[in-house]
């Protein structure tokens, strides 16, 4: 089947102008994963849901960021009044369930706040 | 307070050798651990992984080895390929109820030569 998509596949927006990212995980996958890659750093995790609740939010850097999971499947990461410093490559993963290590990610949305 | 690190950010290897990538982790808690290969303008890609419980997984021209004693594991890829260039992150894990969210080293550029 299809893997993990994301969209936008690129954002420019301007400083202060709240953005949407959207990803859709592997159908049938329960796990889902929030990272973002800003320039030469690692893979920094953000979020994690299973179904459509999320017990792991301890990577959202401010309470700017935030996510939302609908029907176990699409998820949304929001951040309002953008910051130069949340310019980065936002990921999304999947896997099969809380249990499965390997995740599965998307080509990422990149997000640039001028 | 980085808890995987891959302190060489580049490796440069000539088509058929030997190629070694290093990772080194500190938290004594992640159980397993993963190697993704990333290429420009895509998502990481999983490569190959590993459990606490061993200290070797291979797996055609890709084996994983874990030092627990160290807290160090390598990536070895032979023989390496032209198209094995990539960036190559380190990812460990621990399992929690929060899921299985991966911790990303920093990364290293593999580049293979004719």
């Amino acid at each position: 089947g299809a893997g993990v998509s994301q969209s936008p596949s690129n954002k420019v927006t301007e400083k202060g102008k709240d953005v949407e990212l959207r990803c859709d995980p592997i159908s049938g996958h329960t796990a889902l994963y929030w990272y973002r890659q800003s320039l030469g750093q690692g893979l920094e995790f953000l979020i994690y849901f299973q179904g459509n609740s999320a017990p792991d939010k301890s990577g959202l850097p401010s309470d700017r960021f935030s996510a939302e999971r609908t029907g176990g499947s699409v998820s949304t990461l929001t951040i309002q009044r953008t910051q130069q410093e949340d310019s980065a490559v936002y990921l999304c993963a999947s896997s099969r369930d809380r249990g499965s290590y390997e995740q599965y990610f998307g080509p990422g949305t990149r997000l640039t706040v001028t | 307070d980085q808890q995987v690190k891959q302190n060489s950010p580049s490796l440069s290897v000539q088509e058929g050798r030997i190629s070694i990538l290093n990772c080194d982790y500190t938290n004594s808690m992640f159980d397993y651990f993963l190697w993704y290969k990333k290429y420009p303008a895509e998502g990481p890609t999983f490569l190959i992984s590993i459990s606490s419980i061993k200290d070797k997984n291979e797996d055609g021209r890709f084996t994983v080895f874990l030092n627990k004693s160290a807290k160090h594991l390598s990536l070895h890829i032979v023989p390496s390929q032209p198209g094995d260039s990539a960036v190559y992150f380190c990812a460990a894990s621990a399992l929690t109820g929060g899921g299985n969210k991966l911790t990303f080293g920093t990364g290293t550029q593999l580049k293979v030569e004719l």
